[in-house]
């Protein structure tokens, strides 16, 4: 399957402890996608990158939390002091882009992040 | 407001309807336009990419959009248990390249 992974499917963790999230997109894929999905609600855009670049963060990305994709691959999420509110389904999606041109994005399954 | 409004549902539906799931979006920049099927603790999956306004059909689904009234559709024929899931739309403008999403509209497809 070459689709977007993502890893772990799951994680439990408990407030103030860090954590972190990866996403491999499809390899023909240059631009990369976070979301945050909590439940009865759509996902909500996060930030994105076109290769290596982060070229926008939504106001929803607060100081604990960054993102990275040094070498314009796989990418990952970091949230620190997790707090209970950052329960939720972490979505990477993956597209081609150049210029105005963007390809349909594709999801992986997500992480589902519970802060107990 | 929310730029993109779905009604989230549940529909329930016997098998063989046809299904009608609707937005409506505030946003007049939107040219690109989607349709999202999400299974229970899966990732969405791209059912239908439409540009503009006009109808666009793919076997059972077909997506249509009307810009001047902002009101986007999508029509599942001979629907079966199975297309029981999330179905979510979506728009983003010409230049952006992130995805404004509606709520998701829960559909059950009874035997």
């Amino acid at each position: 399957d070459t689709g977007v992974s993502q890893d772990p499917r799951h994680k439990i963790t408990k407030r103030g402890q860090n954590v972190t999230f990866r996403c491999d997109p499809i390899s023909e894929h240059n631009r990369l996608y976070w979301y945050r999905q909590t439940l009865g609600q759509g996902p909500e855009f996060l930030t994105y990158f076109q290769n290596e670049a982060q070229l926008e963060k939504s106001r929803l990305l607060s100081d604990r939390f960054s993102a990275e994709r040094p070498k314009g691959s796989f990418s990952t999420l970091e949230i620190q002091r997790t707090e209970q509110g950052d329960s939720a389904m972490y979505l990477c999606a993956s597209s081609f882009g150049r210029g105005l041109y963007n390809s349909p994005l594709h999801f992986g399954n997500g992480t589902r992040l519970t802060v107990t | 407001q929310k730029e993109v409004e779905q009604d989230p549902g549940p529909l329930s539906v016997p098998e063989g309807a046809i299904v009608s799931l609707n937005c409506t979006y505030s946003n007049s920049a939107f040219q690109y336009f989607m349709w999202y099927r999400q299974y229970s603790r899966k990732g969405p999956e791209l059912l239908m990419y439409t540009y503009s306004s006009g109808n666009k059909e793919d076997g059972r689904f077909t997506a249509q959009v009307d810009k001047s009234s902002k009101y986007i559709s999508l029509f599942i024929r001979d629907s079966q248990p199975s297309d029981s899931a999330t179905y979510l739309c979506a728009a983003k403008t010409g230049t952006a390249s992130k995805l404004t999403f509606g709520t998701g509209t829960r559909l059950q497809v009874t035997l």
